[in-house]
């Protein structure tokens, strides 16, 4: 298993500005991953954060939009970019453990308001 | 592409009743993970139960047990013996067995046990 924290757990942010949330495991992983929950929505990848090169993005997202860094095997940061009222979202992050069991790990989430 | 498909969007029941959720899914793997992940109204997303494809005795978790059809790509989650703390909405999810282990979530059922 995994203990995954997220900061920060929600925020709310002026149009415009962007906003970086970390993620800290206790343990290494293999991989992470950010998702995106929209309002009654269902969970929508973003990208997967790979350690020591850059994010792989899902159709739809950009790295200019949602920067990703991962400097180790136990820490992730997404950023929005830019943010409009549409990106008012809850995202996730979440790893695979060192070993597959083919569930993922999730944190409590962030959730982002934008006015 | 791979798709889930939770055809219920709310379910409402009875302390103590009996549940199914319906699950239905798409794709040409044939050997892949299915999952049922909670999340109550804390955000914090839980996995309830998981299923090998290539194992054809259905798995449970104490009150949690899945019927699952290969064939038919179905993948439902029964709850017995309901409890007010089984309120939440409720995830089917995909993954491969190879690949990068991203999972393809449904559009969730929102279970509300009442008392």
């Amino acid at each position: 298993s995994a203990v995954i924290s997220q900061k920060p757990s929600r925020d709310i942010c002026q149009r415009g500005t962007s906003l970086t949330i970390q993620c800290q495991v206790d343990s290494q992983v293999t991989m992470m991953f950010w998702y995106r929950q929209q309002p009654g929505q269902s969970l929508t990848l973003i990208a997967t954060a790979n350690q020591g090169s850059e994010a792989t993005y899902e159709s739809g997202f950009v790295i200019d939009k949602f920067p990703i860094s991962r400097p180790n095997l136990t820490f992730s940061t997404l950023t929005v970019s830019n943010m409009s009222p549409e990106d008012s979202s809850i995202y996730l992050c979440s790893v695979v453990p060192g070993f597959p069991t083919g569930e993922l790990f999730f944190g409590e989430g962030s959730r982002l308001t934008v006015l | 592409a791979q798709t889930v498909t939770q055809s219920q969007p709310e379910m409402s029941v009875q302390e103590a009743e009996t549940v199914t959720l319906s699950c239905t899914y798409d794709t040409s793997e044939n050997n892949y993970y299915l999952f049922w992940y909670k999340q109550p109204p804390s955000r914090q997303m839980i996995l309830v139960i998981r299923q090998e494809a290539y194992k054809q005795q259905n798995a449970t978790e104490n009150r949690f047990s899945v019927n699952f059809q290969k064939a038919a790509k179905s993948f439902s989650l029964k709850i017995s013996d309901s409890q007010l703390g089984d309120t939440a909405m409720y995830f089917c999810a995909f993954t491969p067995y190879t690949g990068a282990q991203k999972l393809v979530f449904g559009q969730g059922t929102r279970l509300t046990i009442n008392p």
